[in-house]
């Protein structure tokens, strides 16, 4: 089993559409997490760190529930400009961070 | 300011030849970190530095796998032997502290033969 499991899509939604991705980790004592974004062919890059009061930036929030050891990010009003590989990476153990498959978004015109 | 960088961009070696890649981190980051991503998937754990002391090398997949920092700032990551299955792209990481953002270089596109 992988540390951490992400859907990995794809999501093809309108402009304009909310959509949602859920990661779950395994390891409960997992101490930091984040998303980040991939475009095709370029380097991961962090989009936001998630802490368990839950946080927005923006067009996008992120929750933590540790209780059920999943991560999501929501996404409102979807631009063209969001279609990216959305990773969840979760931190544990030392400085070791796992990265989830990644959930593919693509918003359509 | 200058991000992380990593030469070469893409590089093609035949089964059995050794290749090196470099990373230069952001100046003054103290950790570095290294990853391997197949097509597909997420990038998987290397190993990670903080100055010139490795102290995590536990994602190596196997002894032909060598990394090293000798002066805390340029690392290479050489790998032996190479065989089909390492081909992906190797990912170099950056940060101030363990604990703090990760800043990847562009990677390099490694295309074994």
């Amino acid at each position: 089993r992988k540390e951490v499991e992400q859907d990995p899509g794809p999501f093809n939604v309108p402009e304009g559409a909310t959509v949602a991705f859920n990661c779950t980790y395994s390891n409960s004592a997992s101490q930091s997490f984040f998303w980040y974004r991939q475009d095709c062919r370029k380097e991961p890059k962090l989009l936001m760190s998630v802490y368990s009061s839950g946080n927005e930036d923006g067009r996008f929030t992120a929750q933590l529930n540790r209780a059920s050891q999943y991560i999501s990010l929501l996404i409102r009003d979807s631009k063209l400009s969001d279609s990216a590989t959305y990773l969840c990476v979760v931190k544990f153990g030392g400085n070791q961070f796992y990265f989830g498959t990644g959930t593919s978004l693509t918003v359509i015109p | 300011g200058a991000g992380v960088s990593q030469s070469p961009r893409y590089k093609v070696a035949k089964r059995g030849q050794d290749v090196a890649l470099r990373c230069d981190p952001i100046s003054g980051h103290v950790s570095l970190f290294w990853y391997q991503q197949a097509l597909g998937q997420g990038p998987e754990f290397l190993t990670y530095f903080q100055n010139e002391a490795q102290l995590d090398k536990s994602g190596l997949p196997s002894d032909r796998f060598f990394a090293e920092r000798p002066e805390g700032s340029v690392s290479t990551l050489k790998i032996q032997r190479t065989q089909q299955e390492d081909s992906a792209v190797y990912l170099c990481a950056s940060s101030l502290g363990g604990d703090d953002t990760q800043y990847f270089g562009p990677g390099t596109r490694l295309t074994v033969l």
